[in-house]
């Protein structure tokens, strides 16, 4: 009930393609999605977030679409930069309480953007 | 930028032994939380506290870890003893309003753990 499933493990993207990655959820009581990039040697730091009675939201390059029913949200980086090679984790908390910050990560995702 | 601050970078312990790690949240954030991040995977919670209050301790390992935040300031989370399967990247976060949605969660740089 608590996972997060997170796919692929690993992105190898050219220069000014697409990075998609997908996530998948079980809890229907999960109410907010961030998904986080880490850098080598360094913690992980919120990119973007929706919560799910939005379809979709952007914020430059960076595109989170959410489907409830489906209980599925991805993450899309257009044009993307050898600068966004990272690794990305989807994430998801509950709402009630103090609860926001207890996040359930999904497993990573590796990109690699070639030059 | 304010920044969790979290010492030391690396630790190299000898199973058995008892290891400690030390955050400093943003100031003024009254919320904090230690994940505990394994090699190729993300974050899993351990413990939360709201001010020097354990809110959550559900996902510590009770036999062999503690975690205080005597001063509701800074914390300290210790391992005694330590097993192999410990070895693993622990991450202390900060938060202004966890009963916030969209409030960030702010992590700092981790301690690595390696147990031998």
């Amino acid at each position: 009930q608590q996972q997060v499933k997170q796919s692929p493990q690993s992105l190898i993207v050219q220069k000014g393609g697409i990075s998609i990655i997908n996530c998948a959820y079980e809890n229907t009581a999960f109410d907010y999605f961030p998904w986080y990039q880490q850098f080598p040697g360094k913690g992980p730091a919120l990119l973007i977030a929706i919560r799910p009675d939005v379809s979709e939201k952007k914020e430059g390059r960076f595109t989170i679409s959410f489907n409830k029913s489906a209980k599925q949200f991805s993450l899309h980086i257009m044009d993307s930069q050898p600068g966004d090679s990272a690794t990305y984790f989807c994430a998801a908390s509950g709402a009630g309480g103090t609860s926001y910050g207890k996040l359930t990560f999904g497993q990573g995702t590796i990109l690699t953007v070639h030059p | 930028e304010a920044e969790v601050a979290q010492s030391p970078r690396y630790k190299i312990t000898e199973k058995s032994q008892a290891v400690a790690f030390w955050c400093d949240p943003i100031s003024g954030h009254a919320t904090l939380y230690w994940y505990r991040q394994i090699l190729g995977q993300g974050p899993e919670l351990l413990v939360q506290f709201q001010d020097e209050s354990v809110v959550d301790d559900s996902q510590l390992p009770k036999d062999r870890f503690s975690a205080e935040r005597l001063k509701g300031v800074d914390s300290t989370l210790k391992i005694q003893p330590a097993e192999l399967g410990d070895s693993a990247m622990y991450l202390c976060a900060s938060s202004s309003r966890p009963d916030l949605r969209g409030s960030p969660l702010h992590f700092g740089n981790g301690t690595r753990l390696t147990v031998t």
